[in-house]
């Protein structure tokens, strides 16, 4: 079955910092990645997603490297904020009899000091 | 725009009772998904319903049953609670549910079980 794991479990960085989150996926057939941010009391929000045709996708502030060879996603946070201070999963998509299933790693805790 | 609203926030229930979450998605989404947020871990996928037919299922044991109303409303029913299912129960919404984008969450249901 799909797996998805985080590298680190607790980032810190200062307000204005750029932010690197990374996360390994152990199913090379997965197609579609996802970032989500939690914040405390909250459900995960979407930040941006990726599809396996892509290497990389910028949003706001956010960028997603994907790199197919190793089975790696990064989610890039520029000028980090204190509102950026949540927990940040990547998830990837369940495909065949899977599909619309999400999987997610474990979470990045990301705080930012001022 | 009402998002995806879930009922009750927190809840506390004894071992060996049952307990019903609910979830009303957004104004047009016709999927609903269920996930259990283990405390430190990330979100994992327990059911999917699709025009009120189940579309998938989790590895969780048959005390955990859902289904989904005509108003694409769905509960969520654990019975003979174990300290173990105490956890965030998260419901996203979406259009389709066949591809994996356009996910929201509700801010889900804590339950406490003692």
């Amino acid at each position: 079955g799909e797996s998805v794991g985080l590298h680190l479990p607790t980032l810190s960085v200062q307000e204005g910092d750029n932010s690197i989150i990374n996360c390994a996926y152990s199913n090379s057939a997965s197609d579609y990645f996802i970032w989500y941010k939690q914040e405390s009391g909250k459900g995960p929000q979407f930040i941006i997603d990726i599809r396996s045709n892509m290497d990389k996708r910028q949003g706001q502030r956010v960028t997603v490297l994907l790199n197919k060879t190793v089975k790696h996603l990064s989610l890039q946070i520029a000028a980090t904020q204190p509102g950026d201070s949540a927990v940040y999963f990547c998830a990837e998509n369940g495909r065949g009899s899977t599909l619309g299933r999400l999987y997610f790693g474990r979470g990045t805790q990301l705080t930012v000091w001022p | 725009d009402a998002g995806v609203t879930q009922s009750p926030t927190h809840l506390i229930k004894t071992r060996g009772q049952h307990v019903t979450l609910r979830c009303s998605p957004i104004s047009g989404h016709k999927s609903v998904s269920w996930y259990q947020q283990v405390l430190g871990q990330g979100p994992q996928f327990i059911f999917q319903y699709y025009e009120k037919e189940e579309r998938g299922r989790g590895n969780f044991p048959d005390r955990f049953s859902a289904r989904q109303f005509p108003n694409y409303s769905s509960e969520l029913n654990v019975n003979a609670l174990l300290l173990g299912d105490s956890a965030l129960y998260l419901c996203a919404s979406s259009l389709t549910g066949a591809h994996n984008y356009g996910y929201t969450f509700g801010s889900g249901t804590r339950l406490t079980v003692v």
